[in-house]
């Protein structure tokens, strides 16, 4: 168990729908990461938080958005939802703004239907 | 420039041979080399990882080797036990025009007991 907890688990709505991911970092870690894993593309870095600042983006969709509040939980809301975004989404937490090691959580499997 | 190559795709190994996995990187601004190991429905896990001012990493049976001039790094796995079978995942992380952890494309490992 790294420390890391996303909710829901599995997830499972129709095309143009909009849903929330959650997702708890490690007690003390202040970066939080969003990846997207999927079969034809793997993991992607998506975007990442540091103590509630933006501080990288990676391959995010302009109809994807991510904020970290102040008790450093993140929420990641994918809208207007495709087929093709159906996958895993991970959150992984850092102690440290500039990467270093990053401790996964267990996945929200996404499927778009 | 971003990309991170990584090979075989695929590999079957006998219990208590070793496994061999290699990545290729292309921007000299990453600075951070870890492995990943990930079983079916998990999150990645970290395994090990290196710096680029260090050739060679061994934590048990998982040893990284690191090629700063030819910008290739490799994971063995001696001693490789049935319970190692999964995917293991490379990545380079930087600030690369903006932080960024960018992954390989994964090797699935099997072995066979």
């Amino acid at each position: 168990d790294s420390g890391v907890t996303q909710t829901p688990k599995h997830l499972i709505t129709a095309t143009g729908q909009r849903v929330t991911l959650r997702c708890s970092p490690r007690s003390g870690d202040l970066s939080v990461y969003w990846y997207q894993q999927s079969l034809d593309q793997g993991l992607q870095f998506l975007i990442q938080y540091y103590n509630g600042e933006e501080r990288a983006k990676g391959n995010i969709l302009e109809r994807f958005s991510a904020q970290q509040f102040p008790d450093l939980h993140s929420e990641l809301n994918l809208s207007s939802l495709e087929l093709g975004d159906s996958a895993l989404y991970f959150c992984a937490s850092s102690v440290v703004a500039g990467g270093g090691e990053q401790y996964f959580g267990p996945g929200t499997r996404l499927t778009v239907t | 420039q971003q990309q991170v190559k990584q090979s075989p795709q695929s590999l079957i190994v006998q219990k208590g041979g070793i496994s061999i996995i290699n990545c290729a990187y292309e921007n000299t601004a990453f600075d951070y080399f870890p492995w990943y190991q990930q079983f079916p429905g998990k999150g990645p896990a970290l395994l090990i990882a290196i710096r680029p001012d260090v050739s060679e990493k061994k934590e048990g049976r998982f040893t990284i080797s690191f090629n700063k001039s030819a910008k290739q790094f490799s994971l063995h796995i001696m001693d490789s036990q049935p319970g190692d079978s999964a995917t293991y995942f490379c990545a380079a992380q930087g600030d690369t025009g903006g932080f960024k952890t960018i992954f390989g494309a994964g090797t699935r490992l099997f072995v066979k007991a």
